[in-house]
């Protein structure tokens, strides 16, 4: 059973860019939540996708967008690049039905804004 | 704003020492907390989670939390730590705001001696 794969693993863009990052979740999960982690910092929460739309969105600009497909799969799309987008970028799937229930990571994809 | 706050951003203990890291949350109502564990280039996995069903809660790897309402605390402690729990440490909460989503603290690296 495959559980939460990210691509591509690494990433290297420049400031104004734009880029998309890829998420598959776990097998049997229909929801998938985008997680940027700061060298040293703790996951800040993005947006979550459940139904193919953005059901929930934290405190980051409109540069972040987002897509769910049928599939369950994700993407997330970050335009014109700053510095400080460089960030270790988290996605997490789970089941939207269990409340309680633990979220399952992917290893993350290190984007590096030269 | 309902949020953790993790006491510490580096804890040292010997090898077989007593681990203890703190978590402080703020909630009206009762919380979903979480602790995860981060390895080096790895995505975060569940430690344990507190479900209201009992305020000692056991996690893997020998970890345990209390819950404790009347601090708002829920700490992490291991009587005996292992060179293998040298790791980046997030205490977690679950809010619910029109659905569900998962707040991390900012995290405590665990350094362990021999």
């Amino acid at each position: 059973d495959a559980g939460v794969t990210q691509s591509p693993t690494h990433l290297i863009k420049t400031r104004g860019q734009q880029v998309t990052l890829r998420c598959s979740p776990k097998s049997g999960h229909d929801t998938v939540s985008w997680y940027q982690q700061a060298l040293g910092q703790g996951p800040q929460f993005i947006f979550q996708y459940y139904e193919e739309e953005e059901r929930q969105r934290g405190n980051f600009p409109d540069r972040f967008s987002g897509h769910q497909f049928p599939n369950y799969s994700s993407e997330l799309n970050v335009n014109a690049l700053l510095l400080g987008d460089s960030a270790l970028y988290l996605c997490a799937s789970s089941l939207a039905r269990q409340f309680n229930e633990k979220l399952f990571f992917g290893s993350g994809t290190q984007l590096s804004v030269l | 704003a309902q949020s953790v706050t993790q006491l510490g951003s580096h804890v040292s203990v010997s090898e077989g020492a007593l681990v203890l890291l703190r978590c402080n949350y703020s909630s009206s109502v009762p919380p979903y907390l979480f602790w995860y564990v981060q390895y080096p280039n790895q995505g975060l996995q569940l430690l344990l989670k507190y479900t209201s069903a009992a305020t000692l809660v056991k996690g893997i790897n020998g970890f345990e939390a209390e819950f404790k309402k009347s601090e708002t605390s829920f700490h992490l402690t291991k009587p005996s730590a292992h060179m293998s729990d040298a790791a980046e440490y997030f205490c977690a909460v679950s809010l619910n705001t029109g659905g569900f989503k998962t707040i991390f603290g900012a995290g405590t690296r665990l350094f362990v001696k021999a």
